[in-house]
């Protein structure tokens, strides 16, 4: 079974722009979250969505926004670009909402987004 | 709210010596518990995981945690380490009453090296 996707692996952009990434799930699984990770902050929760409803949100502010399609497909949108967002992103799907807890997640290799 | 504490940053170690990872954390609620592992330039990957059962959980590449709960740890351990588990290593707690709050909290990472 193929694993977690996520498009593109790179990206470079310049502060003020907006930026759109994407994430494939496992099959089957319903459930993506998206994750900030900086050498400063660590892992950060960025926001879950399961069939296609925001369940759950972290502490970012709204220039960060998510999508989630019937496929399961996820996007997240990164409005207004600035130097503190250069990042990588990590996109993780479960089978269960997080509603239910426990659901294991697993992770895609990530988007590094690089902003100048 | 939950907090992870890994305790070491680094952890510098010899082929074939044994090693142990530490985590601690803080919850006011039951909890799941994850070790995930993340090689350079790539997302994070699921070496274990305590549900509930058994205190001692055995994961992928010889890796096995035990959880304590009146210590409130989950400390990583393998006998005997190869150059090749040399990677970060993230301690992670989630809900287990899931709901609206929940979400998965990681600890900053241990830099496990592997020194031939």
């Amino acid at each position: 079974k193929a694993g977690v996707t996520q498009t593109p692996r790179y990206l470079i952009k310049t502060r003020g722009q907006q930026v759109t990434l994407s994430c494939s799930p496992i099959s089957g699984h319903r459930s993506v979250s998206w994750y900030q990770q900086t050498p400063g902050q660590g892992l950060q929760f960025l926001f879950e969505y399961f069939s296609e409803t925001q369940r759950n949100k972290g502490n970012f502010p709204g220039r960060f926004s998510g999508r989630q399609f019937s496929n399961s497909r996820s996007e997240m949108n990164v409005s207004t670009l600035e130097l503190g967002d250069s990042a990588l992103y990590l996109c993780a799907s479960s089978l269960a909402s997080s509603a239910s807890g426990g659901g294991t997640q697993y992770f895609g290799p990530g988007t590094r987004l690089l902003v100048l | 709210a939950q907090s992870v504490t890994q305790l070491d940053s680094q952890v510098p170690v010899f082929e074939e010596a044994p090693v142990e990872l530490r985590c601690n954390y803080s919850s006011s609620v039951s909890v799941y518990l994850f070790w995930y592992v993340q090689y350079p330039n790539q997302g994070l990957q699921l070496l274990l995981k305590y549900l509930s059962g058994s205190t001692l959980v055995k994961g992928i590449n010889g890796f096995e945690a035990e959880f304590n709960k009146s210590q409130t740890s989950f400390h990583l351990r393998k006998p005997s380490v190869h150059i090749s588990d040399t990677a970060e290593y993230f301690c992670a707690v989630s809900d287990r009453g899931g709901g609206s709050n929940y979400k998965l909290t990681f600890g900053k990472g241990t830099l496990l090296t592997v020194n031939p």
